[in-house]
């Protein structure tokens, strides 16, 4: 079965960048039609959807943190990450890496992890 | 962009009843919608997707309709498990962007 773990920092301080990786185990990300995906979640609020990346490295983000976000990964190893810039208090979220097949919705996530923006 | 918004924002119920979650997206996006349901402290977790079509492992008292611009996700014959918040998502184009959420409570 599909597993995802994201790692990084849990504290990143204020006009610095955020930084995750996901690592994937138990399945493939690399076939076609696969993409990866970050997602976010503030505190008590609802999902908020970052960016993918494609199998074959086409990435997609939100108009919202496109300036901000860099999407970038090697497919075939299995490893994704995320680098956010200049954050503020309002990118304190945890932090979701996922996976979606084609025409399907995200059917694999991980666990997520709380990042917290503070000086 | 197209904006997703889902009624009610909370849905107050009792085990064994019958509820309908609704969706809409502000212009047409076919039948590319998912459904998942989260539980606080937990990640989401994919209940239906292609408007209708149920994930494997998913009970079958969760079913899905809708398609243009109007989803909905009913749940029949409610159980302890089922309450938690409920999303749906957009995935016809980027950027794939979720409805604001339905909290089902007791």
């Amino acid at each position: 079965q599909l597993q995802l773990q994201e790692s990084g920092p849990g504290l990143v301080k204020p006009s610095e960048t955020l930084s995750l990786t996901c690592i994937v185990s138990g399945g493939s990300i690399s076939s076609s039609g696969h993409s990866c995906a970050w997602i976010r979640q503030s505190p008590g609020k609802g999902l908020e959807w970052i960016g993918s990346i494609y199998y074959n490295g086409d990435i997609y983000f939100n108009p919202s943190l496109k300036s901000r976000v860099a999407i970038f990964g090697d497919m075939s190893k299995t490893q994704f990450s995320l680098e956010l810039k200049s954050v503020t208090a309002a990118d304190t979220a945890v932090y979701y890496c996922a996976r979606r097949v084609s025409l399907s919705g995200i059917d694999s996530w991980g666990q997520g992890t709380l990042v917290t923006v503070s000086s | 962009d197209i904006q997703m918004t889902q009624s009610p924002s909370t849905l107050s119920a009792s085990v064994g009843d019958r509820v309908t979650l609704t969706c809409r997206a502000s212009q047409s996006i076919s039948g590319w919608l998912a459904w998942y349901q989260q539980k606080p402290g937990r990640a989401p977790k994919l209940l239906i997707y292609a408007a209708s079509t149920l994930q494997p492992g998913v009970p079958s008292r969760f079913s899905g309709s809708g398609s243009g611009t109007e989803f909905t996700l009913t749940i029949s014959n409610l159980q302890p498990d089922d309450f938690a918040t409920y999303y749906c998502q957009k995935y016809n184009a980027y950027p794939f962007i979720f409805g604001q959420g339905t909290k089902l409570e007791i």
